[in-house]
């Protein structure tokens, strides 16, 4: 079946610009993620959602980065006012059980967003 | 707070050798451990887990245990092929959390003929 998808694949914008994310997690999973994979940061939890809520924003770096998710599917990262350390590879995962801890994440290919 | 901390890379390794990535946790309670492998140009995928004490996972060779005296799970596999070569990462999970991933920084693995 389908995996886990997210568009565009690549991203370059300037300095300043907002941006959308998306991604379209695996049809019936309750669960979804957003990580952020960069260079000096490693991999690093951004939101998780739970159907179209999020109990979990903690991993948000600034009030300019929001995620949404509708239909229990499909969710978008908006960052806005974009910086040069935003600057990195967006991960989305989803998982068919939600909050369990000990279910398996399918990831996406990811994002690579450069910020010019 | 919680952490996963992996041994540092590059690991560079011939063909048919051992391999051991180590892998030390901190955590409260009893998470739920994995290991996932990035390949060249794909996604992260789950390569094992495993969820209570002295469990074992295992998958494709590789296996972990999860030690809670040492609070270890290190990644072992008795002989190494060329198509191994990936970056691994170690990750936590506390249950009746989020479920949320807490990773290791990763440590690359490169297998020479």
């Amino acid at each position: 079946g389908a995996g886990v998808s997210q568009s565009p694949s690549n991203k370059v914008t300037e300095k300043g610009k907002d941006v959308e994310l998306r991604c379209d997690p695996i049809s019936g999973h309750t669960a979804l993620y957003w990580y952020r994979q960069s260079l000096g940061q490693g991999l690093e939890f951004l939101i998780y959602f739970q159907g179209n809520s999020a109990p979990d924003k903690s991993g948000l770096p600034s009030d300019r980065f929001s995620a949404e998710r509708t239909g229990g599917s499909v969710s978008t990262l908006t960052i806005q006012r974009t910086q040069q350390e935003d600057s990195a590879v967006y991960l989305c995962a989803s998982s068919r059980l939600a909050g369990v801890g000990y279910d398996e994440q399918f990831f996406g290919p990811g994002t690579r967003l450069t910020v010019l | 707070g919680d952490s996963v901390t992996q041994m540092e890379g590059p690991v560079t390794l011939s063909e048919e050798a051992f391999l051991t990535i180590n892998c030390t946790y901190t955590a409260t309670g009893y998470p739920s451990l994995f290991w996932y492998v990035q390949y060249p140009g794909e996604g992260l995928q789950l390569l094992l887990k495993a969820t209570k004490a002295d469990d074992k996972g295992s998958n494709k060779g590789f296996e972990a245990t999860y030690r809670k005296e040492t609070t270890s799970f290190h990644l072992e596999k008795g002989s190494v092929q060329v198509s191994d070569s990936a970056v691994y990462f170690c990750a936590l999970s506390r249950p009746g959390n989020t479920g949320k991933l807490i990773f290791g920084q990763g440590t690359t693995l490169q297998v020479k003929p």
